[in-house]
């Protein structure tokens, strides 16, 4: 069945370290892969996408994830955090469940931050 | 373009009372879902539809009915209130064509129901 595991419920970093943030997928075709930002009280955002190509991909605010199809993986990376960074990160799959398209959400991260 | 719209964002319901959250999207997406929020979950699918006129169960559609008889509305209905369905519901959209898929998920701002 198709799944995404997020390994760390929560993770704190200092303001202008650097953020790994994981996530491990179960899919047995081509994976859509997604990253999403929620901030406390507001709706999902979307970081960046992986659909086909160039495995390291670009997103807005400075992130960046890597698709490692070996490791069933799709890490998330910021070179140095901000205390905006602060909010839950959820790693999705879009997969074809039953005959439909569908986006398969992981627990989620979320990012403390300390000054 | 407003994207998808969602109302109310707050409601506090009673025990075996029913309400419908609307979802409106503006973008002809043929594709459109509901998911409910729980901590330390992620999001969970309950109901979607690949157009106007066709819905499907997701992982948790117990309690939950749609409809979609319009591209553009996908309301979901609480028939009678539990408190296990207090959760934070978000509607998405997207555009599925044939072949790779054409766009990315629009989520709405999502809804926050309380069931007392």
């Amino acid at each position: 069945a198709q799944s995404v595991t997020q390994p760390d419920i929560h993770i704190t970093v200092s303001e202008g370290a650097s953020l790994e943030l994981r996530c491990n997928y179960s899919y047995g075709a081509t994976p859509y892969l997604f990253w999403y930002v929620q901030s406390p009280g507001q709706g999902l955002q979307l970081l960046l996408k992986y659909f086909s190509g160039d495995t390291l991909v670009q997103g807005i605010k400075g992130f960046e994830a890597e698709f490692k199809r070996s490791q069933s993986s799709f890490n998330l990376r910021k070179p140095s955090v901000h205390w905006s960074d602060a909010a839950e990160y959820f790693c999705a799959v879009g997969a074809k469940i039953q005959g439909a398209q569908k986006l398969v959400f992981g627990q989620g991260t979320r990012l403390t931050i300390n000054p | 373009n407003a994207g998808v719209t969602q109302t109310p964002k707050f409601r506090i319901l009673k025990i075996g009372q029913s309400m419908t959250l609307q979802c409106t999207q503006d973008m002809n997406h043929n594709y459109m879902y509901w998911y409910r929020q729980d901590p330390g979950m992620g999001l969970k699918l309950i109901y979607y539809s690949v157009g106007a006129g066709i819905t499907d169960k997701g992982e948790v559609p117990n309690g939950y009915n749609v409809s979609r008889s319009t591209t553009e509305d996908f309301p979901l209905r609480l028939e009678l209130a539990a408190p296990s369905q207090t959760s934070v519901y978000f509607c998405a959209s997207r555009v599925i064509g044939t072949g790779a898929p054409s766009s990315g998920y629009t989520f709405g701002s999502g809804t926050r129901l309380t069931v007392v």
